[in-house]
């Protein structure tokens, strides 16, 4: 079945550094979703991306999807502290237009 | 105007019990989709629901596992007999039309954490 695979599954960073999550889906994606899960809380929507090769930045995030929409990336620049958490990929599981297939997440540590 | 609620927070259960876990969809929806989260993965879809219909329970597991949402009151998920595999956080998600927002993806709830003891 459709899979979708992020790495790494961890990243440990200093404060200031910058920090990167890839997802790979086994098919081709309609859209791909970002979700931001902090410790012992629940997925909250970051963004949504639906065109190919689209790029779309939200202050220090910045989200790619791939020309042939098979996969993403999240970068974020100079980390902070309030950035810890869990960041998901998520893409339709087509022809669905509601099951979301999801990545096992990248966990972001600010190392002390 | 309340978002996704559900109840309770933390749910701890003997092996054998069972689990009842309420989701009440914000205002005015009435698709409510359950999710479930193991440690360390990501989401898993369950089932999807609109009143008093299953739309999609693919991804629910036959035995054990129900759900339901009534045309009063909020959506059920039940789990019976419960086993320590059950343990884990389950989320639930509204939205107004068959689909979530495409712009504003799913809005979950708070979640339940199920701890089987």
């Amino acid at each position: 079945g459709q899979q979708v695979m992020q790495i790494p599954q961890y990243q440990h960073v200093q404060e200031g550094e910058d920090f990167t999550t890839y997802c790979n889906s086994s098919t081709t994606l309609s859209n791909i979703q970002w979700y931001k899960q902090r410790p012992g809380g629940h997925p909250v929507f970051l963004i949504q991306l639906v065109k190919s090769g689209e790029v779309k930045k939200q202050k220090r995030l910045t989200f790619q999807f791939g020309e042939a929409k098979k996969n993403s990336s999240l970068h974020i620049t100079a980390t902070q502290t309030t950035d810890v958490g869990t960041y998901f990929c998520a893409g339709y599981n087509t022809p669905s237009n509601y099951q979301l297939i999801w990545g096992a997440g990248t966990k972001l540590i600010i190392k002390p | 105007n309340a978002g996704v609620m559900q109840n309770p927070r933390h749910l701890v259960r003997r092996r054998g019990q069972e689990a009842r876990l309420r989701c009440s969809p914000m205002k005015g929806h009435s698709h409510v989709y359950w999710y479930r989260q193991l440690p360390e993965e990501g989401l898993k879809f369950m089932v999807y629901l609109q009143k008093e219909n299953i739309i999609d329970e693919s991804g629910m597991p036959k035995e054990r596992f129900s759900a339901e949402f009534p045309k009063e009151g909020p959506s059920i998920l039940r789990i019976q007999q419960v086993v320590r595999g059950d343990s884990a956080a389950y989320f639930c998600a509204s939205s107004l039309r068959d689909r979530p927002s495409h712009s504003y993806g799913y809005t979950f709830g708070s979640g339940t954490r199920l701890t089987v003891v």
